[in-house]
């Protein structure tokens, strides 16, 4: 695909369900991200994947929060028994290589994100 | 902890004036990045800004870095209606070899007005 594709764009869910949003990343691209944008802010770095896995996922809020990625293509990031604070658009990202001072950087290229409201 | 601060918070200009979106950021980054996000859309990359003094030019947006400074500027020459939109910009420090997590400021909601 030309971009990086998610879906749903929207969800609405009761407090408690729980909820898988997915991320299709552009072709060729390694590097994945997930942001989390609440209303009227910044985004929310949540976590990042280097093929399918994800070194780094300080960003994650709570243990309700978990994301996988397969196949160094789809990810699906899983928030268990919702809360109302998880209202927010989420945001996928990828780029073609991870970026680090001997690789450079590398341009992060983002998805229309999911709107997700909790009830 | 790295921290973004972006000001204005909300901008509205007339058409054909010029304004300065600034930019500062709390620790040593190696990366500054500039996005626009229109209304319900996702963010598009404007600039990517890599050293100290680096100027980046498109159209009627110029940012410029000084990383000793820690701020970069996003400047806009003659504003025009197509450039309503949210203007957010992001650091990132880099390790050696992990990746890239972006800290974003607020953003600048701009609106400019016929």
């Amino acid at each position: 695909g030309a971009g990086v594709s998610q879906s749903p764009s929207n969800k609405v869910t009761e407090k408690g369900k729980d909820v898988e949003l997915r991320c299709d990343p552009i072709s060729g691209h390694t590097a994945l991200y997930w942001y989390r944008q609440r209303l009227g802010q910044g985004l929310e770095f949540l976590i990042y994947f280097q093929g399918n896995s994800a070194p780094d996922k300080s960003g994650l809020p709570s243990d309700r929060f978990s994301a996988e990625r397969t196949g160094e293509s789809v990810s699906t990031l899983t928030i268990q028994r919702t809360q109302q604070e998880d209202s927010a658009v989420y945001l996928c990202a990828s780029s073609l290589r991870v970026a680090s001072r001997r690789t450079g950087t590398d341009t992060q290229y983002f998805g229309p994100g999911t709107r997700l409201t909790v009830l | 902890e790295l921290k973004v601060e972006q000001n204005p918070l909300f901008l509205s200009m007339q058409e054909g004036k010029n304004y300065t979106i600034y930019c500062n950021y709390s620790t040593t980054s190696d990366r500054l990045y500039w996005y626009r996000q229109d209304p319900g859309k996702s963010l598009e990359s404007l600039f990517v800004l890599l050293s100290n003094g680096a100027v980046k030019q498109e159209g009627r947006l110029m940012a410029s870095l000084d990383t000793k400074a820690r701020l970069s500027t996003l400047h806009i020459t003659a504003a025009v209606h197509d450039l309503s939109a949210t203007y957010f910009c992001a650091v990132d420090f880099l390790g050696e070899t992990s990746g890239s997590r972006l800290t974003f400021g607020e953003g600048t909601q701009l609106t400019v007005n016929p």
